[in-house]
């Protein structure tokens, strides 16, 4: 099993649709949870981070279930500048130093 | 600020020849790191610094060196390139460790044939 799995789509969606991407992660010790954003052929960007109440940032939800270990990230009225892959990104700690593990992304593509 | 620059942005290598990936960073970020992107995978981690004059070794090291003489410097060694190291390679920073945003510069893509 992959220690953090993503669908990878591509998810096409018409703009200001709602779309959830989900994520599911193998070690029950992690820590800190994390959605960045790719552009194609650009780097990685911090989207947000995941909370354990959950939380949300204009039309960005994320969620964390420990208990499945699952998270999720819920964009609501989808732009075309939407358009990306989202990667999602675990911290666990591994003796004297800790880790992200990346996913390999969830690719979405928002159409007129 | 210009964040994290590397340079170059493309190079193609032949086989054996070696090169060095720059990495700069003007936040005065702590921690540095080096990855690579292939398709259809995750970023991997090849080498990580938490300060100057200290590395360590990520999960995917073999065929790669670096050095942090400074704290705004992270090169990479490619020595003896082969194909398998044709990827996009990704370094970035941080202020502390990784529970911090990490910043990420846009990248180069190398091929070795």
């Amino acid at each position: 099993r992959k220690e953090v799995e993503q669908d990878p789509g591509p998810f096409n969606v018409p703009e200001g649709a709602t779309v959830a991407f989900n994520c599911t992660y193998s070690n029950s010790a992690s820590q800190s949870f994390f959605w960045y954003r790719q552009d194609c052929r650009k780097e990685p960007k911090l989207l947000m981070s995941v909370y354990s109440s959950g939380n949300e940032d204009g039309r960005f939800t994320a969620q964390l279930n420990r208990a499945s270990q699952y998270i999720s990230l819920l964009i609501r009225d989808s732009k075309l500048s939407d358009s990306a892959t989202y990667l999602c990104v675990v911290r666990h700690n591994t003796g004297t130093a800790s880790k992200l593990t990346f996913g390999t992304g969830t690719r979405l593509q928002v159409t007129l | 600020n210009a964040g994290v620059t590397q340079t170059p942005k493309f190079r193609i290598l032949k086989i054996g020849q070696s090169m060095t990936l720059q990495c700069t960073q003007d936040m005065n970020h702590n921690y540095m790191y080096w990855y690579r992107q292939d398709p259809g995978m995750g970023l991997k981690l090849i080498y990580y610094s938490v300060g100057a004059g200290i590395t360590d070794k990520g999960e995917v090291p073999n065929g790669y060196n670096v050095s942090r003489s400074t704290t705004e410097d992270f090169p990479l060694r490619l020595e003896l390139a082969a194909p398998s190291q044709t990827s996009v390679y990704f370094c970035a920073s941080s202020y502390l460790g990784t529970d911090y945003e990490q910043y990420f510069g846009p990248g180069t893509r190398l091929t070795v044939t």
